[in-house]
């Protein structure tokens, strides 16, 4: 079985300060990782992936994730955060022997000015 | 490219009756799921499609169901709604590998008075 856990249903960060997004997984294989924003009435935006290589991912709008195996965390990063980065994350898990994607309860982001 | 597309964005029904919601997916991706969103359940996996095939299933009663035609669009059809049903219902679309991303449609609102 696969799961993905957010921890924190909401995490409040003022504009223009870093901004952690965390998120734990559990698979019995190895680790796909994904990470998806969601704005008010849309679909699901993709922002980054984690497959295999290097342990620290890169995505868009400047986001990057950094993989942990020993801690089985893939937590989502920002350097400096925007007001506009205010929306709901998702973390989503799929392990290497199945095609399922497994997402997390969410974490909605807010960025106060 | 155009993205994943869904109609209708919003739909009313009320119980008892059924409903069709489409999805169209990317052009030359082969895989479409359907997820149902929630605020109280968040993003729940319905199924998916891979060349007209249901490749997975999840956890839902047998009134949802779905389809995929030879185009890879892909339909899902709830019977018999209930209250409960009320829900924003995504689909995305992927090449069909489990590396692979899964790129989002703006959803389907329904509504079930």
């Amino acid at each position: 079985a696969q799961s993905v856990a957010q921890p924190e249903d909401q995490v409040n960060v003022a504009e223009g300060n870093p901004l952690t997004v965390k998120c734990t997984y559990s698979v019995s294989g190895n680790p796909y990782l994904f990470w998806y924003v969601q704005y008010p009435n849309r679909g699901l935006q993709f922002l980054l992936k984690y497959i295999t290589g290097d342990n620290l991912v890169k995505g868009s709008y400047g986001f990057e994730a950094e993989f942990n195996k020993s801690q089985t965390s893939f937590h989502l990063k920002k350097p400096s955060a925007l007001v506009s980065d205010s929306a709901l994350y998702f973390c989503a898990v799929r392990d290497s022997g199945y095609s399922t994607l497994t997402f997390g309860k969410g974490t909605m982001l807010l960025v106060s000015p | 490219k155009a993205g994943v597309t869904q109609t209708p964005r919003y739909l009313i029904k009320t119980r008892g009756q059924q409903v069709t919601l489409s999805c169209s997916p990317i052009s030359g991706h082969r895989s479409v799921s359907w997820y149902q969103q929630t605020p109280g359940q968040g993003l729940q996996f319905l199924f998916e499609y891979f060349s007209e095939t249901q490749r997975n299933k999840g956890n839902f009663p047998g009134r949802f169901s779905g389809r995929q035609f030879s185009n890879s669009r892909s339909e899902m059809n709830v019977s018999t709604l209930e209250l409960g049903d009320s829900a924003l219902y995504l689909c995305a679309s992927s090449l069909g590998q489990n590396t692979d991303t899964q790129y989002f449609g703006p959803g389907t609102r329904l509504t079930v008075l």
